[in-house]
């Protein structure tokens, strides 16, 4: 499975853009990339994903580069409940999607 | 849409007691994913399920556990003769999969086991 490298920490203040970066120097053609967020003894909450193309919605945006080996994801303007792990995630298509390998993630603290 | 629907939230059982957790997936999402995440990890994959088929099972998925979904909507995950190291959270996941991939997989809050 492709794997992705995050920041272990980083951190924000409030009301300010969060630019969360994700390395996946081994993502194939197929691969999509997902990011989730988890507060301690919670389950996983859906952020964004996508393929190649960026994309945007209500929570967040994700910036994907051209060559695909890297990725952002952007909270325009950060707020307290925003503080979680954020999880970048690769997963294949047809029957290996949804087969999401977690890593250890990124640690956002939010400052007010 | 209620989202995953996960139970019980959480269970203390003496080691060696059968446990089971169900799931509820979204309505009508035709695959149901496993996962477990342990204190300080992130989630693993255990099994998924496509409709009532179980497509994969990760080498995590010991043979005292076995999972379920006999009718292609809810499923279960039972763990026979608990040891101390199988206490973590126990999570599911569901989405809508058909002839291409990429929609959106949800999860639920997950079921907390406690072996003591």
């Amino acid at each position: 499975d492709a794997k992705t490298t995050q920041p272990n920490s980083m951190e924000s203040n409030e009301e300010e853009p969060v630019h969360l970066p994700c390395n996946h120097s081994t993502i194939s053609g197929t691969d999509y990339i997902h990011w989730y967020r988890q507060l301690p003894s919670q389950g996983p909450e859906y952020v964004i994903h996508g393929l190649t193309s960026n994309v945007n919605n209500r929570m967040a945006s994700l910036a994907i580069a051209e060559d695909r080996k890297s990725s952002t994801l952007i909270l325009h303007r950060a707020t307290l409940r925003d503080a979680a792990v954020y999880y970048c995630i690769l997963s294949g298509s047809g029957t290996s999607y949804g087969k999401l390998t977690f890593g250890q993630g990124t640690i956002l603290t939010v400052h007010p | 849409d209620t989202g995953v629907s996960q139970n019980p939230r959480h269970k203390i059982t003496k080691r060696g007691q059968n446990v089971t957790f169900r799931c509820d997936p979204i309505s009508e999402h035709n695959r149901l994913y496993w996962y477990r995440q342990t204190l300080g990890q992130g989630p693993e994959f255990l099994t998924y399920f496509q409709n009532e088929a179980q497509l994969e099972k990760s080498r995590l998925l010991s043979d005292r556990f076995s999972a379920e979904r006999p009718k292609g909507s809810f499923s279960t995950l039972e763990i026979q003769r608990t040891e101390q190291g199988d206490s973590a959270m126990y999570l599911c996941a569901s989405s809508s999969e058909g002839q291409y991939s990429g929609n959106t997989i949800y999860f639920g809050e997950g079921s907390w086991l406690t072996v003591v």
